[in-house]
């Protein structure tokens, strides 16, 4: 069954430091997403792309934060200077061409920043 | 944007005891998913279920669209579905409810 991956699995990170997240979506999938979690809280949506654009984004995804499908396979979160509080577990997410289909979340990638 | 409700926040069973949990959303969606997140974070995908029944060996949910709720059904619980289940409703981004962290005891 095809799957989303993400790497690395988990990072540390000095506070200050740029951080670059990785992603593999499916295939043939068009829309792509992240999304992060603080620990103990809520998932919560960071941003969605789609047609090599930004197609929405939340308040928590600000100057700091930016995303790039660099090469049709891969698909990053990029953030410039970390924060304490960007410590958390990242999900990207991809869903095919119809808007209403199912979305399919990687394993996540755990961001603790020092 | 959409508002997700779960309840309730905890639950604890006997191993062996049914179960449900209830998913309440503020608006029509056209995608609706249930998920547990397993103790290393991981969120895995149980239903994608944006109405009707469905069911996957002790678990099945319901989706009543038009009264804008899901309900997830555990039955035969077992120690190994303790963790937190996450409903998630929406249409082109999913929005996350606080999740049900469901404790099973041996």
């Amino acid at each position: 069954e095809p799957e989303v991956t993400q790497t690395p699995s988990h990072q540390v990170t000095q506070m200050g430091q740029e951080v670059i997240l990785r992603c593999v979506p499916i295939s043939n999938h068009l829309y792509f997403y992240w999304y992060r979690q603080i620990l103990g809280q809520k998932v919560e949506f960071l941003v969605s792309f789609y047609n090599n654009e930004i197609s929405e984004k939340s308040e928590i995804f600000d100057d700091q934060f930016s995303v790039e499908r660099p090469d049709g396979s891969n698909f990053t979160l990029k953030i410039r200077s970390t924060k304490l509080e960007d410590s958390a577990m990242y999900f990207c997410a991809s869903r095919d061409q119809t808007g209403s289909s199912e979305a399919f979340f990687g394993q996540g990638t755990r961001l603790t920043v020092v | 944007g959409i508002q997700v409700e779960q309840s309730p926040p905890d639950l604890i069973l006997q191993e062996g005891a049914n179960s449900t949990l209830r998913c309440n959303f503020s608006d029509s969606v056209n995608n609706l998913q249930w998920f547990h997140q397993n103790p290393w974070g991981q969120l895995i995908n149980l239903f994608y279920i944006p109405s009707g029944t469905k069911q996957n060996g002790r678990l099945s949910a319901t989706t009543v669209a038009t009264e804008r709720y899901s309900l997830l059904y555990i039955s035969s619980s077992q120690t190994t579905d303790s963790g937190v289940y996450f409903c998630a409703a929406g249409d082109y981004k999913l929005s996350f409810g606080a999740g049900t962290t469901v404790t099973v005891r041996a």
